[in-house]
């Protein structure tokens, strides 16, 4: 049973420029989340996406874009990149009438900006 | 006032004895309550969840709930130098429809268990 498939691993950009970044949930997970962490912090909220509808969305920028598909993976976006956008990004599966097993994260994505 | 507290740490304890790291929560509409550990450079881990008031034990971990106060701890018994990592304290708050809300977590305590 697969668990949350993040990619790339690692990333480097340059101010101004735009990323994609990709999650496939694990298995008979139908929700993803979005989290941005960066170093010494806990992982900041970013979106939620659930029926490929963006659903909750946190204390970020319109430069944060994301996508579901109908395989329940997703997209997260970033254009206009700024230094402070370097940091772990973290995608989290779970399913949504469930909160027994709280959310499973993938292995994150570092992406630096220069 | 921060969403979710957690005591500032770094927290270092010897090698056997007992670990407690605290939490308090500001909404009192969180319904769900985790504890995650992220090594470094890794992502978090779930160790233990907990949902109701009073204690809830797995292993070495011990997990404590109380909604009047809005306080969440864990306890690591017999701590080992494995332990060594970040802890997360976590709370998802469930709206009316059922449907999953966010997750927000703390700023997260480092934990040192010294051989």
């Amino acid at each position: 049973d697969a668990g949350v498939t993040q990619s790339p691993t690692h990333l480097i950009k340059t101010r101004g420029q735009q990323v994609t970044l990709r999650c496939s949930p694990k298995s008979g997970h139908d929700t993803v989340s979005w989290y941005q962490q960066a170093l010494g912090q806990g992982p900041q909220f970013i979106f939620q996406y659930y029926e490929e509808e963006e659903r909750q969305r946190g204390n970020f920028p319109d430069r944060f874009s994301g996508h579901q598909f109908p395989n329940y993976s997703s997209e997260l976006n970033v254009n206009a990149l700024l230094l402070g956008d370097s940091a772990l990004y973290l995608c989290a599966s779970s399913l949504r009438t469930v909160r027994i097993y709280g959310y499973t994260f993938g292995s994150g994505t570092r992406l630096t900006v220069v | 006032q921060k969403e979710v507290e957690q005591n500032s740490g770094p927290l270092s304890v010897p090698e056997g004895a007992i670990a407690s790291l605290n939490c308090t929560y500001s909404d009192r509409g969180s319904q769900s309550f985790f504890w995650y550990r992220q090594y470094s450079g890794k992502s978090p881990e779930l160790i233990m969840s907990i949902y109701s008031n009073g204690d809830k034990e797995d292993g070495r971990f011990t997990a404590q709930l109380n909604k009047a106060s809005q306080y969440v701890s864990l306890l690591i018994r017999d701590s080992q130098p494995s332990d060594s990592a970040t802890y997360l304290c976590a709370v998802n708050r469930m709206n009316s429809g059922g449907s999953n809300y966010k997750l927000t977590f703390g700023k997260g305590t480092l934990l040192t268990v010294n051989p």
